[in-house]
This record gives structure tokens, C-alpha cells and sequence, in this order.
């Protein structure tokens, strides 16, 4: 069973720090990984998707993928209240149709102003 | 607005009775994905479509539930003599191309069983 993997949280930090989110992910031949951010009673919107090892930076937003530790992470910088939500990693898993993201249960963010 | 629309956003219904939940994709997109949120759990895959093909239906409930996306019109969801269990949000998203290509969600439906 393929799964992915993530903190539930909650995760707590004051605003205008870092927040770490975390996420690791069974299928080693996956190649494409999606953030998405679900506030509550909301859809997931899209934050950034990443394909390649290193970081991938948008805004305040950055992204760290490590294929050989099947790890990928996502940084946000000056964390703002706005940015409490729960954070979604999602990876379609290698063979098939791929289009079955797999996602994790999500890791529910709280900034403190 | 060009993104991926849901309707009805709400939907109530009496166990045993039909529910169709509809997703019209982003313009210009052809792949169709639905999921399935129960209350404080993940979002897990159901199906994915393509214009009157069913790509991948691995998630699918083999009895009461059907998906189609026709040639022309939205695509639609059908839960047949619902059940308290069937109770969710059901999220569709589109992407331009197919397989592992980025996924864009739509509002959901937000179904009641009573």
C-alpha cells in the first residue's frame, strides 16, 4: 500500500517565523509532489508542486525534495495568521494512471499573532 | 471564472434516495478527478475521467456509485440509495493533461445523508 506521511500537528508558531512542514512518502518511484493548502471547510489550493531534488522557492513559500530519503518539505517564511490552515502533501504514485494522488492526512498550522 | 465549478455546493438527502453531484473543469482541461473528504480524515482518491472514458476507477465503491464524463456537458457523480456513511465532502479537480499533471480543485459538494 502506498501511503504519505505527515505530522497531524497541530503545529504552532508565532507569527513571522519559520514554519517546517513535513512529509515523507512510500513509493520510491514517484516523481512529481504537490502542497496544497485546505483552510477549514474549504477545497485544497495549490502552493507549489516540485519534480526535482534541492529547493524550489515562490514568495514565502519554499520546497525541499530529497528522492533518496523520500522526503519532501515545505518552508514558510513570515508566517502570517492568514497562513492557518491545514497543509496537504499529495504525490501520484509511479505506474497506472498516476492521476490517483495519494494525499497525506495533513498537518493543521496555527500562527499566533 | 475559469476555474473548476461544483454544483449543487450543498446537497441533502434521505437514505435511499439518489444523489448527483456535477463538476464542470477548467477551460481548456479534460481530465476529470473526484475525491472523497469524510469528516477529520484525508481527501482519498475516487475516480479519474477523461471525455466519456473512465481512466482509473481503482477508488471507485464497487456498488451504488457511478462516474461518467460525457462529450459534452460536466461530468457527474451519481451515489445511488445513499447511506448515512456516504455523509462527505466530495472535492473534483481538472488538469490540463493527464497522469501526474497538476490537479486544481473545485469548491465541493458538501452532502448529508439524513
Amino acid at each position: 500500500q502506498k501511503e504519505v506521511e505527515q505530522n497531524s500537528g497541530p503545529l504552532s508558531v508565532p507569527e513571522g517565523a519559520i514554519a517546517s512542514l513535513n512529509c515523507t512518502y512510500s513509493d520510491r518511484g514517484s516523481q512529481s509532489f504537490f502542497w496544497y493548502r485546505q483552510y477549514s471547510g474549504k477545497s485544497p489550493e495549490l502552493i507549489m508542486s516540485i519534480y526535482s531534488n534541492g529547493d524550489k522557492e515562490d514568495g514565502r513559500f519554499t520546497a525541499q525534495l530529497n528522492k533518496a530519503s523520500q522526503y519532501v518539505s515545505l518552508l514558510i517564511r513570515d508566517s502570517q495568521p492568514s497562513d492557518s490552515a491545514t497543509y496537504l502533501c499529495a504525490v501520484p504514485p509511479s505506474g497506472g494512471s498516476q492521476g490517483n494522488l495519494i494525499f497525506g492526512k495533513g498537518t493543521k498550522l496555527s500562527v499566533k499573532p | 471564472n475559469a476555474g473548476v465549478m461544483q454544483n449543487p455546493r450543498h446537497l441533502v438527502r434521505r437514505r435511499g434516495q439518489e444523489a448527483r453531484l456535477r463538476c464542470s473543469p477548467m477551460k481548456g482541461h479534460s481530465h476529470v478527478y473526484w475525491y472523497r473528504q469524510l469528516p477529520e480524515e484525508g481527501l482519498k482518491f475516487m475516480v479519474y475521467l477523461q471525455k466519456e472514458n473512465i481512466i482509473d476507477e481503482s477508488g471507485m465503491p464497487k456498488e451504488r456509485f457511478s462516474a461518467e464524463f460525457p462529450k459534452e456537458g460536466p461530468s457527474i457523480l451519481r451515489i445511488q440509495q445513499v447511506v448515512r456513511g456516504d455523509s462527505a465532502a466530495y472535492f473534483c479537480a481538472s488538469s490540463l493533461t493527464s497522469g501526474a499533471d497538476t490537479q486544481y480543485f473545485g469548491p465541493g459538494t458538501r452532502l448529508t445523508v439524513l
